[in-house]
């Protein structure tokens, strides 16, 4: 089945611990987006990637890190989070520029 | 400035009604839009493109207006299973969607 996957679904952390949100695809899409979504703000980029090795920021990069060695994977990384950045996120992939994305399941993140 | 607004709603409606939504975009070199359907803060979905000749898919029709630079969302018939929030996208530039915040439907029986 055509899916992207994250990981985990849910996470309850502490400020300053170091997490990953982890996201592959398996439709071989090149271009690759996270977003995260808050009560009236809706969806806003945080970094996307056109290819491997190719990453740029989106709207809201501030505290977030994105790496793309392999296709696939483009993992999300908050390197010391803060409670400003409980949300629910999103990872996208589609397959190139002006294609409709496919989205992730979310992940709720909650930083304490 | 990026911006695609959208009535945030709720449109509220009964079963049978047709409902129709309105999104207005602020760059006029943007290239592709598209609808999307969000439950309950899960996935959005992709519902339509909407293409300039306008489009429909069963009960649902789209249209583009680039002139006016808005899309617009009809529904038909409206069932409960259509309770949701809808979502305008558009592409600006050559990489980015850009999401309205959505407009909320709910159908009642």
């Amino acid at each position: 089945e055509a899916q992207v996957t994250q990981n985990p679904r849910y996470l309850i952390t502490v400020t300053g611990k170091k997490l990953t949100v982890t996201c592959s695809q398996n439709m071989n899409h090149e271009y690759m987006s996270w977003y995260r979504q808050d009560p009236g703000l809706g969806l806003r980029q945080i970094y996307y990637s056109m290819n491997v090795e190719v990453t740029d920021k989106g709207d809201v990069p501030e505290g977030y890190k994105v790496s793309r060695k392999e296709k696939r994977n483009f993992p999300l990384i908050l390197e010391s989070p803060s409670p400003n950045q409980t949300s629910l996120y999103f990872c996208a992939s589609s397959l190139g520029q002006g294609a409709d994305y496919t989205f992730g399941s979310g992940t709720r993140l909650t930083v304490v | 400035r990026k911006e695609v607004e959208q009535d945030p709603g709720p449109f509220n409606v009964p079963e049978g009604a047709t409902v129709a939504f309105n999104c207005t975009y602020s760059n006029s070199a943007s290239q592709s839009f598209f609808w999307y359907r969000q439950d309950c803060r899960k996935e959005p979905k992709l519902l339509m493109s909407v293409y300039s000749s306008g489009n429909e898919d069963g009960r649902f029709t789209a249209q583009l207006n680039r002139a006016s630079q808005y899309i617009s969302l009809l529904i038909r018939d409206s069932k409960l299973s259509d309770s949701a929030t809808y979502l305008c996208v558009v592409l600006l530039g050559y990489s980015t969607l850009t999401f309205g915040k959505g407009t909320m439907l709910l159908v009642s029986p």
